[in-house]
């Protein structure tokens, strides 16, 4: 099955409006948890991560916190701009993997002015 | 600009051609992988090379054949597809595969494959 299970889009939002997207995964040990974006034509990019229980990363005004507890790593973001339209993906590494990057399906988020 | 460059961006083939498609990175990395993207799935992970040797295939179909000749260069060799292969290729690179501890893949822009 899947490690990484997020929100499925797209999401639709006006400029300035609070984002969140969800994101649970399934690992068997201790996982490193990432959010990766891919703007238009582009590959996608590293947005933030978090490496252990209880971290919150954050860049760009976007942050997210590992929650061991409810195995989740939700994106957020207070006041999106159009800039921000993109797919956003969240995924893991954990040596049940071999330490490999496995990503969620994407959600697409449109931002309008 | 990530470093990580793919050609080409986009190719169409016939069901019987052969084809193939390039990844050069400039980042000195010594991991590279290839993904495949599809509308509403998960990221694939295909290969996997660790110092120019093959450490991961995760079950792709013998359609696909990698190489790397050298740390900064991969491609994907393409033979009898199906239209199902159709999607975006995307090449990556790390420093090392030990990505649960250093975390970035450095992606490029992808190769779209159409197979008709």
């Amino acid at each position: 099955g899947n490690s990484v299970t997020q929100m499925e889009g797209p999401v639709t939002l006006s400029e300035e409006a609070f984002l969140t997207i969800n994101c649970t995964y399934t690992a068997t040990g201790y996982p490193s948890l990432f959010w990766y974006v891919q703007y238009p034509g582009e590959g996608l990019q590293l947005l933030l991560k978090a490496t252990k229980a209880d971290d919150k990363g954050s860049n760009k005004g976007f942050e997210a916190t590992y929650r061991k507890e409810t195995t989740s790593f939700h994106l957020e973001k207070g006041s999106v701009q159009v800039s921000d339209s993109a797919v956003y993906f969240c995924a893991l590494s954990d040596q049940s993997y071999n330490n490999d990057m496995r990503f969620g399906a994407g959600t697409r988020l449109t931002v309008k002015p | 600009e990530t470093g990580v460059t793919q050609t080409p961006r986009h190719l169409v083939m016939g069901m019987t051609n052969k084809k193939s498609l390039k990844c050069e990175q400039h980042l000195g990395h010594n991991a590279m992988y290839w993904y495949k993207q599809s509308a509403k799935k998960p990221l694939e992970l295909m290969f996997v090379y660790n110092f120019k040797e093959q450490t991961e295939n995760n079950s792709v179909p013998s359609r696909f054949s990698p190489e790397c000749p050298n740390s900064s260069h991969l491609f994907l060799h393409l033979h009898t597809l199906q239209p199902e292969d159709s999607a975006l290729y995307l090449c990556a690179s790390s420093p090392t595969r030990d990505l649960i501890n250093t975390g970035e893949l450095f992606f490029g822009e992808g190769s779209r494959l159409t197979v008709l």
